[in-house]
Parts: C-alpha cells; sequence; structure tokens
C-alpha cells in the first residue's frame, strides 16, 4: 500500500511552547489529509479533515486556533500544536486519502506522533 | 455513516484461525465495511473492505451476511504479530472521513 510518513516519531516539550508535526505522502498525491489523537487506551478520535490550498474543517469541539494545520502541497500536511499544556500530550495520527483505479478511495495512515508536554 | 458494533477484547490460540465479527444493521445500500488494525503504538493499517461480495487478500478474509447486517473478519493462521485492536468502520464510498469505534482488542495467545 502507499506510504505515510509523520516526522518527528516522538517529541517531549516544555510547557508553553509551540510543536509542529509534519505528515507526508511518500509516493502518491493525497486529496484529502486527516488529523487525529489518540489517549491511552481509547480509540483515534478524528481532530480535522484538510484539503491541499483550503482551511481546514474542525470536528466539533477542537479548537483551531490550537491545533493550526497547514496543507501547502498534495503531499505534506502540518499540525502545529500551539502553546502547549501537559493535557495534549498525546498520540498524534494523521493519514492521506487517495483515489485508486479498482478499489476507489483509500486511507492510509502514518506511524503517528507521540507527544509529551511537560 | 451506519454505527458498528464489536465485542471489545477476543483470544485467539497461535496458528489458529481468528474468527473477529461486526454487527452493522443499520447498513445501507452503497456503504461498504472496512477493517483496519492498530498494532500498539503504530498507525492504523488497511486489511481489507467489501460491499457484499466476500473478499480475500493476503492478510485475511472478509464474510458479509446476505442481508449485509454483519460481517466477520478471518485471520486464517493467527501469530503474535497479529495481537492488535482491530475496527470495523462502515463507510459509504463518496464519504469524506474514517471514523473509529471502540475496536476488538485481539489478543494471540502462544
Amino acid at each position: 500500500g502507499a506510504v505515510v510518513s509523520q516526522h518527528p516519531s516522538r517529541v517531549i516539550c516544555k510547557s508553553g511552547t509551540s510543536v509542529k508535526i509534519e505528515c507526508r505522502s511518500l509516493d502518491f498525491q493525497a486529496t484529502t489529509m486527516f488529523w487525529y489523537r489518540q489517549f491511552p487506551k481509547k480509540s483515534l478520535m478524528l481532530m480535522a479533515t484538510s484539503n491541499e490550498g483550503s482551511k481546514a474543517t474542525y470536528e466539533q469541539g477542537v479548537e483551531k486556533d490550537k491545533f493550526l494545520i497547514n496543507h501547502a502541497s498534495l503531499t505534506l500536511s502540518t499540525l502545529t500544536v500551539t502553546s502547549a499544556h501537559p493535557e495534549d500530550s498525546s498520540f498524534y495520527i494523521c493519514s492521506a486519502r487517495v483515489l485508486l483505479a479498482g478499489t476507489g478511495n483509500e486511507q492510509f495512515f502514518g506511524p503517528g506522533t507521540r507527544l509529551t508536554v511537560l | 455513516d451506519a454505527k458498528t458494533t464489536q465485542p471489545p477484547s477476543m483470544d485467539c490460540a497461535e496458528g489458529r484461525a481468528a474468527n473477529l465479527p461486526c454487527n452493522h444493521s443499520t447498513i445501507s445500500g452503497n456503504e461498504y465495511v472496512y477493517w483496519y488494525r492498530q498494532i500498539h503504538s503504530q498507525g492504523p493499517q488497511y486489511i481489507i473492505h467489501g460491499l457484499k461480495n466476500n473478499e480475500t487478500n493476503e492478510m485475511a478474509s472478509l464474510i458479509i451476511t446476505e442481508d449485509r447486517k454483519s460481517s466477520t473478519l478471518i485471520l486464517p493462521h493467527a501469530t503474535l504479530r497479529d495481537t492488535a485492536v482491530y475496527y470495523c468502520i462502515v463507510l459509504g464510498q463518496g464519504a469524506q472521513k474514517l471514523v473509529f469505534g471502540q475496536g476488538t482488542r485481539l489478543t494471540i495467545n502462544p
């Protein structure tokens, strides 16, 4: 299947700083990218949907000024956690959607980024 | 998109077939059944999807009942590396996003 990468895989930061997470589709152009977060022993929660060149659509309860999403190209989306606090510590996962011949729309996931805010 | 119901956990012996059920009684005619799994501390991995016919690939088989109200994911010869949380998701082809439920935590025992 298609490969999605995330960088960094782990990050530890001090409270009040901002952290940027990159998500790249390595061998395909993604029509849409998604950002999820996951707390320990919980399921993935969709945060936002982003299309290249347009503003992201955030899920209810997700602060758009807190979690800035930039989707500058068909292969790159970034999530910036601004003024991070300990409660923002979580596993952040991106995914990319692509239209494949024969199987239709498929969604591939990155390996995740573990953010720890001290 | 239709809601799915899965058992919270299952155990299976290594080498045996693991059969994971999923109920989706409100599925509509144009909605597909997708299966993903998530191994601890990794991103979800696509396994298989189907509409109404049974499907098989190198990872698993998907059996969908004739009325499409339920399905079963079959891992034919489970290994320890198949220990993961398995998610059954129903999604219309034109739908924008995958929404995850709680899934089934499958533990393969030696």
